[in-house]
């Protein structure tokens, strides 16, 4: 069955520290793969994307995210983060066969000054 | 450009009430959906629409149902709702479903007493 897994709930960084933020798909194809940015009372917001061709995907804000087929992943990286990217984080994958869209659980990130 | 909207906003039922949560969209996607976020849980795709006409379910459609009777509407009925249905949900909508970003709305917040 298609599923999304963040393995972590919660994660503190302080400022200007590097991020990775886990994600892993469970899908037989090739997924379709999302990172969305959600802050406090706000909607969600696309990072990035990644459908095919390069694994390693650039975004806003200046995140990037690396394909992994042999891992199932899809995770998100930030050189530097800063105080405004303290936001709930979902990796999200869909199905080229039926459409949908699944969302993994979250990654609540804060940053530390 | 109004993008998605969404109605009400906030809402109050009692246990065994019955409501329908709007969503419009006039920016002509063929794809609309209904998400419920809940703590922890992150996004759990209720039901989903590829089409005017056609409906399918997502991970949770238990208690709801849907309709796409034109492109731009695609209401959420809550038939008897029931207590574990306090969520805030939201409506999103694209051009494909994978293709392109899922635009949001604002959301809305549900408590059933």
């Amino acid at each position: 069955a298609q599923s999304v897994t963040q393995p972590d709930i919660h994660i503190t960084v302080s400022e200007g520290a590097s991020l990775e933020l886990r994600c892993n798909y469970s899908y037989g194809a090739t997924p379709y793969l999302f990172w969305y940015v959600q802050s406090p009372g706000q909607g969600l917001q696309l990072l990035l994307k990644y459908f095919s061709g390069d694994t390693l995907v650039q975004g806003i804000k200046g995140f990037e995210a690396e394909f992994k087929r042999s891992q199932s992943s899809f995770n998100l990286r930030k050189p530097s983060v800063h105080w405004s990217d303290a936001a709930e984080y979902f990796c999200a994958s869909g199905s080229s066969n039926t459409g949908k869209l699944i969302f993994g659980q979250g990654t609540t990130l804060q940053v530390k000054p | 450009n109004a993008g998605v909207t969404q109605t009400p906003k906030f809402q109050v039922l009692k246990t065994g009430q019955s409501m329908t949560l709007q969503c419009a969209q006039d920016m002509n996607h063929e794809y609309m959906s209904w998400y419920r976020q809940d703590p922890g849980m992150g996004l759990r795709l209720i039901h989903y629409s590829v089409g005017a006409g056609i409906t399918d379910q997502g991970e949770v459609p238990n208690g709801y149902n849907v309709s796409r009777s034109t492109t731009e509407d695609f209401p959420l009925r809550l038939l008897s709702a029931a207590p574990s249905q306090t969520s805030v949900y939201f409506c999103a909508s694209s051009s494909g479903p994978l293709n392109e970003k899922l635009f949001f709305g604002s959301g809305t917040q549900l408590s059933v007493l």
